[in-house]
Protein backbone atom coordinates (compact mmCIF):
# COMPACT_ATOMS: atom_id res chain seq x y z
CA UNK A 1 0.00 0.00 0.00
CA UNK A 2 1.53 3.32 -1.12
CA UNK A 3 1.83 5.74 1.46
CA UNK A 4 2.98 9.51 0.88
CA UNK A 5 3.25 11.74 4.19
CA UNK A 6 3.39 15.30 4.88
CA UNK A 7 5.26 16.31 7.94
CA UNK A 8 2.43 18.71 9.24
CA UNK A 9 -1.18 18.98 8.84
CA UNK A 10 -1.34 22.46 9.83
CA UNK A 11 1.03 25.26 9.60
CA UNK A 12 0.75 28.60 10.91
CA UNK A 13 3.37 31.18 9.74
CA UNK A 14 4.11 35.03 9.70
CA UNK A 15 4.63 37.24 6.65
CA UNK A 16 8.65 36.93 5.88
CA UNK A 17 9.02 33.78 7.58
CA UNK A 18 11.09 30.53 5.76
CA UNK A 19 8.77 27.81 5.38
CA UNK A 20 9.47 24.29 4.92
CA UNK A 21 6.59 21.68 3.67
CA UNK A 22 8.40 17.94 3.37
CA UNK A 23 6.88 15.31 1.41
CA UNK A 24 8.08 11.26 1.92
CA UNK A 25 6.72 8.11 0.00
CA UNK A 26 7.36 5.04 0.89
CA UNK A 27 7.04 3.83 -2.96
CA UNK A 28 10.51 4.11 -4.14
CA UNK A 29 8.61 6.52 -7.40
CA UNK A 30 10.99 8.54 -9.37
CA UNK A 31 8.04 10.99 -9.76
CA UNK A 32 6.82 13.76 -6.94
CA UNK A 33 5.06 16.47 -6.87
CA UNK A 34 3.79 19.94 -5.54
CA UNK A 35 0.23 21.54 -5.87
CA UNK A 36 -1.53 23.74 -4.09
CA UNK A 37 -5.34 23.43 -3.75
CA UNK A 38 -7.67 26.67 -3.37
CA UNK A 39 -11.71 26.59 -3.22
CA UNK A 40 -13.27 27.58 -6.53
CA UNK A 41 -9.22 27.25 -8.04
CA UNK A 42 -8.76 23.49 -8.04
CA UNK A 43 -5.04 22.31 -7.86
CA UNK A 44 -2.97 23.72 -9.02
CA UNK A 45 0.83 22.30 -10.23
CA UNK A 46 4.02 24.41 -8.07
CA UNK A 47 7.23 22.02 -9.20
CA UNK A 48 7.45 18.56 -9.89
CA UNK A 49 10.55 16.31 -9.90
CA UNK A 50 11.59 13.23 -12.06
CA UNK A 51 14.34 11.90 -9.70
CA UNK A 52 16.87 13.10 -7.42
CA UNK A 53 18.10 16.58 -7.47
CA UNK A 54 15.66 17.05 -10.38
CA UNK A 55 13.37 19.93 -10.27
CA UNK A 56 10.98 21.28 -13.67
CA UNK A 57 8.70 24.11 -12.28
CA UNK A 58 5.03 23.93 -12.83
CA UNK A 59 2.04 26.16 -13.36
CA UNK A 60 2.61 28.34 -10.65
CA UNK A 61 6.12 28.26 -9.28
CA UNK A 62 5.96 32.22 -7.93
CA UNK A 63 7.39 32.51 -4.44
CA UNK A 64 8.47 28.95 -3.94
CA UNK A 65 11.49 26.48 -4.58
CA UNK A 66 11.43 22.75 -4.22
CA UNK A 67 14.46 20.35 -2.86
CA UNK A 68 14.89 16.78 -3.42
CA UNK A 69 17.67 15.52 -2.28
CA UNK A 70 17.31 11.81 -1.26
CA UNK A 71 14.33 9.69 -4.26
CA UNK A 72 11.86 9.44 -0.95
CA UNK A 73 11.69 13.10 -0.19
CA UNK A 74 10.49 16.25 -1.63
CA UNK A 75 10.47 19.22 0.20
CA UNK A 76 8.59 22.28 -0.95
CA UNK A 77 10.13 25.95 0.18
CA UNK A 78 8.41 29.23 1.11
CA UNK A 79 11.59 31.30 0.88
CA UNK A 80 9.36 34.30 2.07
CA UNK A 81 5.68 33.62 3.14
CA UNK A 82 2.95 36.06 1.90
CA UNK A 83 -0.06 35.76 3.04
CA UNK A 84 -1.59 34.88 -0.55
CA UNK A 85 0.28 31.68 0.05
CA UNK A 86 -2.49 30.17 2.68
CA UNK A 87 -4.03 27.06 0.87
CA UNK A 88 -3.94 23.74 1.25
CA UNK A 89 -0.64 21.90 -0.18
CA UNK A 90 -0.73 18.83 -1.75
CA UNK A 91 2.49 15.89 -2.22
CA UNK A 92 1.89 13.52 -4.75
CA UNK A 93 3.83 10.63 -6.05
CA UNK A 94 3.91 8.34 -8.83
CA UNK A 95 5.94 5.71 -11.03
CA UNK A 96 6.30 6.85 -13.90
CA UNK A 97 3.19 8.19 -15.55
CA UNK A 98 1.12 5.72 -13.49
CA UNK A 99 -1.22 6.95 -11.31
CA UNK A 100 -0.61 9.61 -8.75
CA UNK A 101 -0.95 8.91 -5.18
CA UNK A 102 -1.45 11.98 -2.65
CA UNK A 103 -0.55 12.66 0.69
CA UNK A 104 -2.93 14.12 3.17
CA UNK A 105 -2.14 17.49 2.67
CA UNK A 106 -0.44 20.53 4.71
CA UNK A 107 -2.91 23.63 5.33
CA UNK A 108 -0.44 26.44 5.51
CA UNK A 109 -1.77 29.30 7.03
CA UNK A 110 0.49 32.70 7.13
CA UNK A 111 -0.36 35.93 8.85
CA UNK B 1 -1.44 25.25 -23.43
CA UNK B 2 -3.65 22.37 -22.03
CA UNK B 3 -6.45 23.13 -20.19
CA UNK B 4 -9.41 21.54 -18.25
CA UNK B 5 -13.05 23.05 -17.74
CA UNK B 6 -15.52 21.47 -14.92
CA UNK B 7 -18.70 23.80 -15.37
CA UNK B 8 -20.35 23.09 -12.54
CA UNK B 9 -19.12 23.97 -8.72
CA UNK B 10 -22.23 22.39 -7.22
CA UNK B 11 -24.00 19.59 -8.10
CA UNK B 12 -26.64 18.11 -5.94
CA UNK B 13 -29.19 15.28 -7.03
CA UNK B 14 -31.36 13.29 -5.02
CA UNK B 15 -30.50 9.51 -3.90
CA UNK B 16 -31.13 6.51 -6.85
CA UNK B 17 -30.89 9.72 -9.13
CA UNK B 18 -28.60 9.76 -12.43
CA UNK B 19 -25.34 11.82 -12.12
CA UNK B 20 -23.51 13.34 -14.72
CA UNK B 21 -20.57 15.37 -14.15
CA UNK B 22 -18.68 17.52 -16.86
CA UNK B 23 -15.70 17.94 -18.01
CA UNK B 24 -14.30 19.99 -21.61
CA UNK B 25 -10.84 19.63 -21.84
CA UNK B 26 -8.00 21.28 -24.32
CA UNK B 27 -5.15 19.76 -25.79
CA UNK B 28 -3.35 19.72 -28.80
CA UNK B 29 -2.44 16.19 -28.50
CA UNK B 30 -3.70 13.21 -27.69
CA UNK B 31 -4.21 13.36 -23.77
CA UNK B 32 -4.73 10.86 -20.82
CA UNK B 33 -7.88 11.64 -19.00
CA UNK B 34 -8.53 10.83 -15.13
CA UNK B 35 -10.93 11.20 -12.97
CA UNK B 36 -9.82 12.28 -8.92
CA UNK B 37 -12.18 12.06 -5.95
CA UNK B 38 -11.91 13.51 -2.36
CA UNK B 39 -14.19 12.31 0.24
CA UNK B 40 -15.00 14.44 3.17
CA UNK B 41 -11.79 13.76 5.46
CA UNK B 42 -9.64 11.82 3.44
CA UNK B 43 -6.93 12.41 0.54
CA UNK B 44 -7.24 12.44 -2.96
CA UNK B 45 -7.70 9.62 -5.08
CA UNK B 46 -7.66 8.06 -8.60
CA UNK B 47 -11.64 7.21 -9.36
CA UNK B 48 -10.80 6.69 -12.77
CA UNK B 49 -8.75 7.03 -16.01
CA UNK B 50 -10.05 6.93 -19.19
CA UNK B 51 -7.38 4.06 -20.67
CA UNK B 52 -8.79 1.59 -18.26
CA UNK B 53 -12.28 1.49 -19.66
CA UNK B 54 -13.11 0.25 -16.09
CA UNK B 55 -16.07 1.40 -14.00
CA UNK B 56 -15.49 1.99 -10.72
CA UNK B 57 -17.85 2.55 -7.39
CA UNK B 58 -20.54 2.22 -10.35
CA UNK B 59 -19.23 4.86 -11.94
CA UNK B 60 -18.24 5.36 -16.24
CA UNK B 61 -16.52 7.87 -18.04
CA UNK B 62 -16.21 8.05 -21.65
CA UNK B 63 -13.41 9.86 -23.66
CA UNK B 64 -14.66 11.74 -26.52
CA UNK B 65 -12.21 13.45 -28.78
CA UNK B 66 -14.79 15.13 -31.25
CA UNK B 67 -16.63 16.66 -28.31
CA UNK B 68 -13.18 17.20 -25.88
CA UNK B 69 -15.18 15.75 -22.94
CA UNK B 70 -14.45 13.04 -20.52
CA UNK B 71 -18.28 13.52 -18.34
CA UNK B 72 -18.53 11.24 -15.44
CA UNK B 73 -21.63 9.21 -15.22
CA UNK B 74 -23.00 7.04 -12.69
CA UNK B 75 -26.72 5.39 -13.00
CA UNK B 76 -28.33 5.64 -9.47
CA UNK B 77 -26.68 8.17 -7.17
CA UNK B 78 -25.91 7.18 -3.40
CA UNK B 79 -25.21 8.83 -0.43
CA UNK B 80 -21.60 8.00 -0.42
CA UNK B 81 -20.63 9.80 -3.64
CA UNK B 82 -21.50 12.75 -2.05
CA UNK B 83 -17.79 14.37 -2.15
CA UNK B 84 -15.20 16.54 -4.55
CA UNK B 85 -14.73 15.70 -7.98
CA UNK B 86 -11.50 16.55 -10.26
CA UNK B 87 -11.00 16.05 -13.60
CA UNK B 88 -7.72 16.49 -14.78
CA UNK B 89 -5.28 15.87 -17.97
CA UNK B 90 -1.84 14.42 -18.67
CA UNK B 91 -0.65 16.20 -21.99
CA UNK B 92 3.19 14.92 -21.65
CA UNK B 93 5.12 13.74 -18.79
CA UNK B 94 4.11 16.56 -17.11
CA UNK B 95 2.32 16.51 -13.83
CA UNK B 96 -1.53 16.83 -14.20
CA UNK B 97 -3.85 20.02 -14.95
CA UNK B 98 -7.09 19.77 -13.33
CA UNK B 99 -9.96 21.23 -13.36
CA UNK B 100 -11.43 23.25 -10.68
CA UNK B 101 -13.61 20.89 -9.04
CA UNK B 102 -17.72 19.86 -8.77
CA UNK B 103 -18.57 19.71 -4.94
CA UNK B 104 -21.44 16.63 -5.82
CA UNK B 105 -23.80 16.65 -2.98
CA UNK B 106 -26.45 13.49 -2.70
CA UNK B 107 -29.68 14.17 -0.76
CA UNK B 108 -31.91 11.42 0.69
Amino acid sequence: DVKVTQSSRYLVKRTGEKVFLECVQDMDHENMFWYRQDPGLGLRLIYFSYDVKMKEKGDIPEGYSVSREKKERFSLILESASTNQTSMYLCASSFRNYEQYFGPGTRLTVT
Amino acid sequence: AQRVTQPEKLLSVFKGAPVELKCNYSYSGSPELFWYVQYSRQRLQLLLRHISRESIKGFTADLNKGETSFHLKKPFAQEEDSAMYYCALRGGADGLTFGKGTHLIIQP
